[in-house]
């Protein structure tokens, strides 16, 4: 099925590091949305994206909507253990189903106290 | 609950056997989705129901996949004589209904065929 790219595929990086992410689509997106997951857990969400262009914060958490409406990235500041996980990146394909998620591959977040 | 839930969390199945796998969804959302989620994947979607009509099956991988909310609430996934390529966590997800974007995950059926 369609995927986006997203990378980079894995990270580790020491704890206060900030951390960049980003996914592109050769298919124009009208939702972006950003999603961790743990071990033996699914997905949850931690910042949606509606508007190309739109910046959006959660706590240390910081993502874009990009003009092209093709790619978006999420940011991590000041990382800390916790932030271990994997990170997925999903969107909805401009005038696509109204249900269908389309998500990235994910990229794993590695951090050491 | 608070939550979604799924049913079972782990499931072995012999290749050929047919397997049911349960999703309680919260209470009052009325979108269910099911996704797939192969080992080092994103999830990938499978099936999408409003209350108990199921509006996208594009995602099935085969007509051995079957899914069924026969009363808008509780959902289950039946895959029939399954194949070792059907290994993998399958996830359900509610939302309160189409009009939102938060989907609610549940801790997904790890599911594998020998």
């Amino acid at each position: 099925g369609q995927q986006l790219n997203q990378s980079p595929q894995s990270m580790f990086i020491q704890e206060g590091e900030d951390v960049s992410m980003n996914c592109t689509s050769s298919s124009i997106f009208n939702t972006w949305l950003w999603y961790k997951q743990e071990p033996g857990e699914g997905p949850v969400l931690l910042i949606a994206l509606y508007k190309a262009g739109e910046l959006t914060s959660n706590g240390r958490l910081t993502a874009q909507f990009g003009i092209t409406r093709k790619d978006s990235f999420l940011n991590i500041s000041a990382s800390i253990p916790s932030d271990v996980g994997i990170y997925f990146c999903a969107g909805r394909v401009y005038g696509g189903s109204q249900g269908n998620l389309i998500f990235g591959k994910g990229t794993k977040l590695s951090v050491k106290p | 609950g608070a939550g979604v839930s799924q049913s079972p969390r782990y499931k072995v199945a012999k290749r050929g056997q047919d397997v049911a796998l349960r999703c309680d969804p919260i209470s009052g959302h009325v979108s269910l989705f099911w996704y797939q989620q192969a080992l080092g994947q994103g999830p990938e979607f499978l099936t999408y129901f409003q209350n108990e009509a199921q509006l996208d099956k594009s995602g099935l991988p085969s007509d051995r996949f079957f899914a069924e909310r026969p009363e808008g609430s509780v959902s289950t996934l039946k895959i029939q004589r399954t194949q070792q390529e059907d290994s993998a966590v399958y996830l359900c997800a509610s939302q309160t209904g189409p009009s939102t974007d938060t989907q609610y995950f549940g801790p997904g059926t790890r599911l594998t065929v020998l």
